[in-house]
């Protein structure tokens, strides 16, 4: 297993500001996710964070407006740019720490709410 | 694209009561499928993982199957508590450990 610590676990913003989110794992572990979770919606997948190398964005995200660092095999950050309301969800970071396809491991997540 | 749906969207019952949960996936080749529950200010807590291979698991009062041929999943709650009151997920994953996350049902069980 993975024990994840997320911070901020929530925090209001003023609209055109940034935030970053930090993930920070208590092993190693070989990839690392993040996702977003709109109001009253599931969970959609931003990107994999890339140890080394720059993060696998999914459909409809780009790095300009979610730039993502791993730094190593324990922690990513996730940052909200130029964030508008629009931007208000709950940001969970997740861990993969075995084999391809197995478990996957959940922070807390980061409620973020946009003025 | 996969799609993952859940039935119903919410759910009430009596403490004591048996339920099912439902999730359906449009892709049936995924590698293995998840449910997960999720509190409050507590992000997700994996409750099973069912391989692609595997028919069903069991953990505690939770039951899961797959019939991954056609495109289903029902995670089964024996006995509820309140403590069981929370959202489910399930989720399919494909290529390269990614999850693809049904819609959710909300369940409540009452006193």
């Amino acid at each position: 297993s993975a024990v994840i610590s997320q911070k901020p676990s929530r925090d209001i913003c003023q609209r055109g500001t940034s935030l970053t989110i930090q993930c920070q794992v208590d092993s190693q572990v070989t990839m690392m996710f993040w996702y977003r979770q709109q109001p009253g919606q599931s969970l959609t997948l931003i990107a994999t964070a890339n140890q080394g190398s720059e993060a696998t964005y999914e459909s409809g995200f780009v790095i300009d407006k979610f730039p993502i660092s791993r730094p190593n095999l324990t922690f990513s950050t996730l940052t909200v740019s130029n964030m508008s309301p629009e931007d208000s969800s709950i940001y969970l970071c997740s861990v993969a720490p075995g084999v391809a396809n197995e478990k996957l491991f959940f922070g807390s997540g980061t409620q973020l709410s946009v003025l | 694209k996969q799609e993952v749906t859940q039935i119903p969207a919410a759910l009430s019952v009596p403490e004591g009561e048996n339920l099912v949960l439902n999730c359906s996936f449009t892709d049936s080749a995924i590698y293995n499928l998840q449910w997960f529950r999720q509190d409050p200010g507590k992000g997700l807590t994996s409750l099973l993982l069912i391989q692609s291979s595997q028919r069903e698991q069991t953990s505690g009062r939770l039951n899961a199957s797959l019939d991954k041929s056609s495109g289903r999943s029902t995670l089964y709650i024996a006995a509820s508590q309140p403590g069981d009151s929370a959202t489910y997920l399930c989720a399919v994953t494909g290529t390269a450990s990614k999850l693809t996350f049904g819609t959710g049902t909300r369940l409540q069980v009452t006193l």
